[in-house]
């Protein structure tokens, strides 16, 4: 079965830092996609990046980018000039392009505090 | 923002009793989720619907029980709701049968057991 850890339960950042959030995975899968959520306080969460295996180039969505290691299952989120409204809870996620959304596997979280 | 309103967005029930917990949508989505979030555990899968009258279990759907009539109704029913079950319940929707897509979420239920 597949899983993901997230191994910082709490991370603080100082405003206009930059910040990096860890996310390991186990799959014996070679295809398959990654997912970064954000949780903001108000709680609807919304998708921060998404990465797909098959891709050797990082993703990058404005001042968020990511750090995909694939031999090492590693899929860390980079916040870069860290704002207040960065923080939230971010979820790291798994999933297999074959089959439904039901695949998907969250990991705990990581919960961000932004520091002015 | 995706047109996903969950109801009621609170609730204090006692051990027992019945509940149910509505996710209605405006998006025509075919793909729909719930989830329980809770500290230390994530997310987790209860229950989805990939079309009307579709359903099937999810990672933890033992006390749960789910129903979709229509397109835009996903309701989630506790039959007797237990302390266990406190928690805050998310309802998703997607319109892709894989995750190449992204989910949509709901503000949440948040769902008190005494």
């Amino acid at each position: 079965a597949q899983t993901v850890t997230q191994s910082q339960p709490e991370m603080s950042v100082q405003e206009a830092e930059t910040v990096t959030l860890s996310c390991t995975y186990d799959t014996s899968e070679s295809d398959y996609y990654l997912f970064w959520y954000k949780q903001p306080p108000s709680r609807q969460m919304i998708l921060v990046i998404r990465q797909e295996a098959y891709k050797q180039q990082n993703a990058t969505e404005n001042r968020f980018s990511v750090n995909f290691q694939k031999a090492a299952k590693s899929f860390s989120l980079k916040i870069s000039d860290s704002q207040l409204g960065d923080a939230a809870m971010y979820f790291c996620a798994y999933s297999l392009p074959q089959g439904g959304s039901e695949k998907l596997v969250f990991g705990k979280g990581t919960k961000l505090t932004v520091n002015p | 923002d995706a047109g996903i309103t969950q109801s009621p967005r609170h609730k204090v029930t006692e051990t027992g009793t019945p509940v149910t917990l509505r996710c209605h949508q405006t998006e025509n989505h075919r793909y729909m989720y719930w989830y329980r979030q809770d500290p230390g555990h994530g997310l987790r899968l209860i229950h989805y619907s990939y079309g009307v009258k579709d359903t099937d279990k999810g990672e933890v759907s033992d006390g749960y029980s789910v129903s979709r009539s229509k397109t835009e109704d996903f309701l989630l029913t506790l039959e007797s709701a237990t302390s266990s079950q406190t928690s805050v319940y998310f309802c998703a929707i997607s319109d892709r049968p894989t995750n190449t897509g992204e989910l949509f979420f709901g503000e949440g239920s948040r769902l008190t057991v005494l």
